[in-house]
């Protein structure tokens, strides 16, 4: 199973949106409404923001919302703020009951 | 307040053997499925393993089928990976999640994760 495409980066001044993509295939990404979206801040936990395409945990802020068109899904943050600074990773649910992730986006607030 | 605590990672040489554990608390472990993801030094996440509540579904990744075990204890609200044949690419941090409510399938996200445990595989 090879991994989902991301962006290695994307960067943004505060207060803008930016978008992440990513995509995968018919067996993934495109199977199912099953993507989530995880943000790594080092050296700590990873943690949820997005999953089923376009949910928010509770307590994730509204900044962060998800899409899925055809084998793409999007995770746009809108009001960029400097916490947003980390890394972020897509994953899917697979034809073959297993998980894949994406290779990272590192998100830089300019 | 949901809590996954791993241990058990340190340094092996290659071709040796490490159990993973991850003590669950603060829900009904097995109520839920869990999985274990991987995170090389520079590198991205990769999923290695989930099982289902009871313990009777196992999935692997292919890098690791043949040479990982997941289990799990019930009764002691913990989650276990065996690795065996540890090669140098299994270097990296392990992390214990649990998985998200799922329609129509065991697992697709992890709403709850641990800190991790290092693996270091080299001689």
């Amino acid at each position: 199973q090879s991994a989902l495409t991301q962006p290695a980066s994307v960067a943004g001044s505060p207060g803008q949106s930016i978008t992440i993509s990513c995509t995968g295939t018919s067996s993934d990404v495109g199977a199912y409404d099953h993507v989530a979206w995880y943000q790594l801040h080092p050296g700590k936990a990873p943690k949820v923001m997005i999953y089923d395409v376009s949910i928010r945990p509770s307590g994730v802020s509204n900044r962060f919302s998800g899409s899925k068109s055809g084998n793409t899904a999007s995770l746009t943050i809108s009001g960029l703020q400097a916490e947003d600074e980390a890394d972020y990773y897509c994953g899917s649910h697979t034809t073959s009951v297993t998980v894949v992730f994406g290779g990272g986006t590192k998100v830089t607030v300019l | 307040e949901v809590q996954l605590l791993e241990s058990g990672g340190g340094l092996v040489q290659p071709g040796g053997s490490l159990r993973l554990s991850c003590a669950a608390s603060g829900f009904t472990f097995s109520s839920y499925a869990m999985t274990w993801v991987r995170q090389a030094p520079g590198k991205g996440l990769e999923w290695v393993s989930a099982i289902s509540g009871s313990g009777t579904s196992t999935y692997y990744a292919d890098s690791v089928k043949g040479r990982f075990t997941i289990s799990r204890d019930n009764s002691q609200n913990t989650l276990y990976l065996q690795l065996n044949s540890l090669r140098a690419d299994d270097t990296a941090v392990y992390y214990c999640a649990r998985a998200g409510p799922c329609t129509n399938c065991y697992w697709s996200w992890f709403d709850s994760w641990g800190q991790g445990t290092l693996v270091s595989v080299s001689s």
